[in-house]
């Protein structure tokens, strides 16, 4: 596709729960980030990829958070024992590298409810 | 570190009036900027970027962005407002990675 398309567009589950968030991001870009937002706030920068370097995981909030990514495909974001304050928008951006003038392309977002 | 603020989370204009929203970012030199806009139940798309290359930088929809390294600030402007311009929007930096502002909701008032 053209642009990049995150799965599912909506999640509710239950407290407690796992679930996984999909990106993929456009053919070629290198770079991929993961954002939260939650109702009314900014994003808030989750965590980064950028080719084969170690990932950016500085912004993960919790270790019930984490992330992979297959090559410079498609990314995963998995958080466990889902909690009520997860409740967000979770966006996903990618790149075609690293260099600072190059635009992040954003997707839908996955707006995951947990009730 | 590098970090952006973004003065007013709520702004409300008439339509056809001068619209301001602004943006303040502390950075190591030089500065890269972006302003993005979120319309309601959509994804975020840039409006324009600092490339250095020129001070003042035209965007999409008649929006530009004065870069002004003395004030620091690279607030965002248009003439006229629009209906349609109602939206968040939101001022980033980027060193390795892009950090955001809080975003600014503009109204836009009939």
């Amino acid at each position: 596709g053209a642009g990049v398309s995150q799965s599912p567009s909506n999640k509710v589950t239950e407290k407690g729960k796992d679930v996984e968030l999909r990106c993929d991001p456009i053919s070629g870009h290198t770079a991929l980030y993961w954002y939260r937002q939650r109702l009314g706030q900014g994003l808030e920068f989750l965590i980064y990829f950028q080719g084969n370097s170690a990932p950016d995981k500085s912004g993960l909030p919790s270790d019930r958070f984490s992330a992979e990514r297959t090559g410079e495909s498609v990314s995963t974001l998995t958080i466990q024992r889902t909690q009520q304050e997860d409740s967000a928008v979770y966006l996903c951006a990618s790149s075609f590298d690293r260099g600072p003038y190059n635009e992040q392309f954003f997707g839908p977002g996955t707006r995951l409810t947990v009730l | 570190a590098q970090s952006v603020t973004q003065l007013g989370s709520h702004v409300s204009v008439s339509e056809g009036a001068l619209v301001l929203l602004r943006c303040n970012y502390s950075s190591s030199v030089p500065p890269y900027l972006f302003w993005y806009v979120q319309y309601p139940n959509q994804g975020l798309q840039l409006l324009l970027k600092y490339t250095s290359a020129a001070t003042l930088v035209k965007g999409i929809n008649g929006f530009e962005a004065e870069f002004k390294k003395s004030e620091t600030s690279f607030h965002l402007t248009k003439p006229s407002a629009h209906m349609s311009d109602a939206a968040e929007y939101f001022c980033a930096v980027r060193d390795d990675k892009i950090i955001f502002g809080k975003g600014t909701r503009l109204h836009i008032l009939p």
